[in-house]
């Protein structure tokens, strides 16, 4: 089974600032016949689901604000903040679909400096 | 508005059964697969199974494979799961997600989500 791991565990950054949490994934995700590599990004908050941000690898879901992006392939994967606000303190998860079976980051805590 | 409300957790004991639902509503359920995700109390997601848009297939993680179903009735706009055997292990917060799609590909992750439903196992 593919595993997610991602870095750090926890990260404190000061409003505005950037924030990168990494996500590298034990073998490649990538489908070439669809040529998608199904890598997605999840914010959740205390209390509530988990809030879909990013999908095959950068695209962003709807209404999500564009400081948020995706970028990597293969088996390296990036979720970058590029301004941090208040609103932004969560947890966060990558998550991959292969091969029938959908696995999750260990998640990464984002706090205010 | 698209929404997935979860039922049916409680407490249970170990080796005892429970079955939850999850009614879906704004969108065409039969259009799209769905799963189920777990999340145990202060830790990370685990994915515990998914049937096709059709009910034509489903998969399961090796944690839960054999002990758990997953079920659909398009004519209720319903999603299921019935967990037997359940474990200590088991008890999490159960989520209701349906697979997004885009432009007629699925995105391979979760793009709408219930608020969950809480499953104890305990003697």
């Amino acid at each position: 089974d593919i595993v997610l791991t991602q870095s750090p565990d926890s990260l404190a950054v000061s409003l505005g600032e950037r924030a990168t949490i990494n996500c590298k994934s034990s073998q490649s995700v990538s489908y070439s016949s669809h040529n998608k590599n199904f890598l997605s990004w999840y914010q959740q908050k205390p209390g509530q689901p988990p809030k879909l941000l990013i999908y095959w690898v950068s695209t962003r879901e709807s209404g999500v604000p564009d400081r948020f992006s995706g970028s990597g392939s293969g088996t390296d994967f990036t979720l970058t903040i590029s301004s941090l606000q208040a609103e932004d303190v969560a947890v966060y998860y990558c998550q991959q679909y292969y091969n029938t079976l959908w696995t999750f980051g260990q998640g990464t805590k984002v706090e205010i400096k | 508005q698209e929404q997935l409300v979860e039922s049916g957790g409680g407490v249970v004991q170990p080796g005892r059964s429970l079955r939850l639902s999850c009614a879906a509503s704004g969108f065409t359920f039969s259009n799209y697969g769905m799963h189920w995700v777990r999340q145990a109390p202060g830790k990370g997601l685990e994915w515990v199974a998914v049937i096709w848009y059709d009910g034509s297939n489903k998969y399961y993680p090796d944690s839960v494979k054999g002990r758990f179903t997953i079920s659909r009735d398009t004519s209720k706009n319903t999603l299921f799961l019935q967990m037997n055997s359940l474990r200590a292990e088991d008890t999490a917060v159960y989520y209701c997600a349906r697979e997004g799609r885009d432009s007629g590909w699925y995105l391979g992750g979760f793009d709408i989500w219930g608020q969950g439903t809480m499953v104890t196992v305990s003697p």
